[in-house]
């Protein structure tokens, strides 16, 4: 079964990029069958979809986001990327990875606990 | 765009029903039946409970129901059970091609 696993910096200081890279296992990041999605959770507060990028690289981004984030594929590594600029202390949260079909998020990574400061 | 609009809290005893409401326009909601629901524990990932406005995925309860009138979606937990005492967020594919989270609804079992 597929299952997807975060990793990155979980200090990231204002102003500077937040990187954080999903790890896809059990199945191939580039089957055409699915979107491969960025979610956060601010502490304490509730799911706000990031965006998420197709296998041929088509992406589609949250409208309040979209200035400052890229998602991009390495299939070599069966991994995608998410980068995140100019933050700040509101960019604090878990950082969730998971494959969409259909509109549809299933499954998900653990989550990745990055703060700004 | 705005977050889909789902009740704060809710609340039942073991053994009956609450529903959830999610509320959304014409340009999510109302415009698609995609609408998915995810329960997510305390520290734990979110996970995937109804799809496509009413279908359970392998797994998951038949406890679990969804339903869906206009701009508006629903979530039904029947025979309610402690382990069920959850966050619980809608969510919504939309006319520009992306998705949008509900605000998230706490669930206690009382």
């Amino acid at each position: 079964q597929v299952q997807l696993q975060e990793s990155g910096p979980g200090l990231v200081k204002p102003s500077e990029t937040l990187s954080l890279t999903c790890t896809v296992s059990g199945g191939s990041i580039s089957s055409g069958d699915y979107y491969w999605s960025w979610i956060r959770q601010h502490p304490g507060k509730g799911l706000e979809w990031i965006g998420y990028i197709y296998y041929s690289g088509s992406t589609y981004y949250n409208p309040s986001l979209k200035s400052r984030v890229i998602i991009s594929l390495d299939t070599s590594k069966n991994q995608f990327s998410l980068k995140l600029n100019s933050v700040t202390a509101a960019d604090t949260a878990v950082y969730y990875c998971a494959r969409e079909r259909y509109k549809r998020l299933d499954p998900w990574g653990q989550g990745t606990l990055v703060t700004v400061s | 765009q705005s977050a889909l609009t789902q009740p704060a809290s809710v609340s039942g005893s073991p053994g009956q029903s609450i529903t959830i409401s999610c509320t959304g326009t014409s340009s999510d909601v109302a415009g698609y039946n995609y609408v998915s629901w995810y329960q997510q524990h305390p520290g734990k990932a979110p996970k995937l409970m109804i799809y496509d406005v009413s279908n359970r995925p392998s797994g998951v309860s038949n406890r679990f129901s969804g339903s869906k009138s206009g701009n508006t979606a629903s979530l039904t937990i029947s025979g309610l059970q402690a382990e069920d005492e959850a966050d619980y967020y809608c969510n919504s594919y939309t006319s520009s091609s992306t998705l949008l989270f509900g605000g998230g609804t706490k669930l206690t079992v009382l």
